[in-house]
Formats: structure tokens, C-alpha cells, sequence
């Protein structure tokens, strides 16, 4: 079945550092992908998505670039501050397969003053 | 105003106990979810309901029984709680039921600990 694949965490880092939150998938066919944030004590947010191959999702200096040859969903950061501090979940969905959105185990994200 | 919101926001409770947790959204949306997230932030979908109409209904215990009275209201029934039954529980909504290119809108989530 479809399943997507994270980084463990927690991930730390200090301010202003790159980030790269690593995601792979499997998926039968063409899934549209995204990346979820959340923040603590608050449900999840969509953070960005992209829905065919070589798209590039971005939000909030956030980036992923839709990698079908290597079936990544890779989540970077040129620069990071410590509000991004949370946990980032890396999902897919597939178009008239099922109606799921398919999350992976969750990446905490950990940024140092 | 919140767009998806759900009630209680904790709930510490002894095992066996019936339990209620419910779900309301103001944004017009068709689908609703019940999501458990467990201790290490896993997170899982157990129903999904399209105007009032179950859809998705995953591998979970009996216990566990959706209801949806209207479709911007999801309520979350498990009778006869146990331990494992703790983790944070989050209702979300999309407009419709095409989960490719929606995004999901979540509640803040509801703490069931399981004493």
C-alpha cells in the first residue's frame, strides 16, 4: 500500500541554520504531496503541497520539489528561526484511489537561540 | 472564529469508562475526519464521513463509534476505555471528499489520558 517515509527527530538546530527534513513515499500511482506543520497544543496546518511531478510547493520561506525519479518530497529551509519550531509531517494523497491523506510518523523540529 | 473546533480539549478518565469527544466545523465542508495521533506523534486516520455518510472506516475496535448528525458535526463514542486508547484524537474537515489536492483543516485536538 501507499505509505510515506520521514526523518526520525527530533532534528536540532540553531537560528538562521539550512534545513532539510528528509521525505520518501511509495504510491501505486501519481500522488499529490504535502507538507503539514504543528505547532504545540495546536492541530496540524498544510504548509505547502505540489501536485505533479518537478512542482515545487513553497510557504513561509519554506520549499519541496515534487521528485518522481527519486520519490522525494524533500522539505528545506534557507534559514530557520526558532518560531519554526514544531513537528512536520510529510503526506500524500492519491486522485480517485481512496479518499486518505496518508501521513508519515512526524518530524520534530527543534530550533536553538 | 474557529473553523474546526472540538470539545473537551482534555479528558483524564478510568478504564471502562463511556466517553464522548465532538466536532463541529463552520466552513461549509462535506468531509469530516477523526484522526488519533499516539504518544510519538504517529498519526492515524480511523473514520472518514461525506455528508453524514461513512467512508472510510478503518481497522479500530468496535468501541470506537462515529456519529454524524449533520454533516458539520463528527462526534467520536468509545465505550469501555482502555489504556491504549490514550493519545490526542483530532477532528479535521475538507470541502469535499477528494482527499488529492484538498487541504485537510484541523481542530486542535482533543488529550484522552486512560487512567
Amino acid at each position: 500500500g501507499d505509505s510515506v517515509t520521514q526523518m526520525e527527530g527530533p532534528v536540532t538546530l540553531s537560528e538562521e541554520a539550512f534545513l532539510t527534513i528528509n521525505c520518501t513515499y511509495t504510491a501505486t500511482g501519481y500522488p499529490s504531496l504535502f507538507w503539514y506543520v504543528q505547532y504545540p497544543g495546536e492541530g496540524l496546518q498544510l504548509l505547502l503541497k505540489a501536485t505533479k511531478a518537478d512542482d515545487k510547493g513553497s510557504n513561509k520561506g519554506f520549499e519541496a520539489t515534487y521528485r518522481k525519479e527519486t520519490t522525494s518530497f524533500h522539505l528545506e529551509k534557507g534559514s530557520v528561526q526558532v518560531s519554526d519550531s514544531a513537528v512536520y509531517f510529510c503526506a500524500l494523497s492519491e486522485m480517485n484511489r481512496d479518499d486518505k491523506i496518508i501521513f508519515g510518523k512526524g518530524t520534530r523540529l527543534h530550533i536553538l537561540p | 472564529d474557529t473553523a474546526v473546533s472540538q470539545t473537551p480539549k482534555y479528558l483524564v478518565t478510568q478504564m471502562g469508562n463511556d466517553k464522548s469527544i465532538k466536532c463541529e466545523q463552520n466552513l461549509g465542508h462535506d468531509t469530516m475526519y477523526w484522526y488519533k495521533q499516539d504518544s510519538k506523534k504517529f498519526l492515524k486516520i480511523m473514520f472518514s464521513y461525506n455528508n453524514k455518510e461513512l467512508i472510510i472506516n478503518e481497522t479500530v475496535p468496535n468501541r470506537f463509534s462515529p456519529k454524524s448528525p449533520d454533516k458539520a458535526h463528527l462526534n467520536l463514542h468509545i465505550n469501555s476505555l482502555e489504556l491504549g486508547d490514550s493519545a490526542v484524537y483530532f477532528c479535521a474537515s475538507s470541502q469535499t471528499r477528494q482527499g488529492a489536492n484538498e487541504k485537510l483543516f484541523f481542530g486542535s485536538g482533543t488529550q484522552l489520558s486512560v487512567l
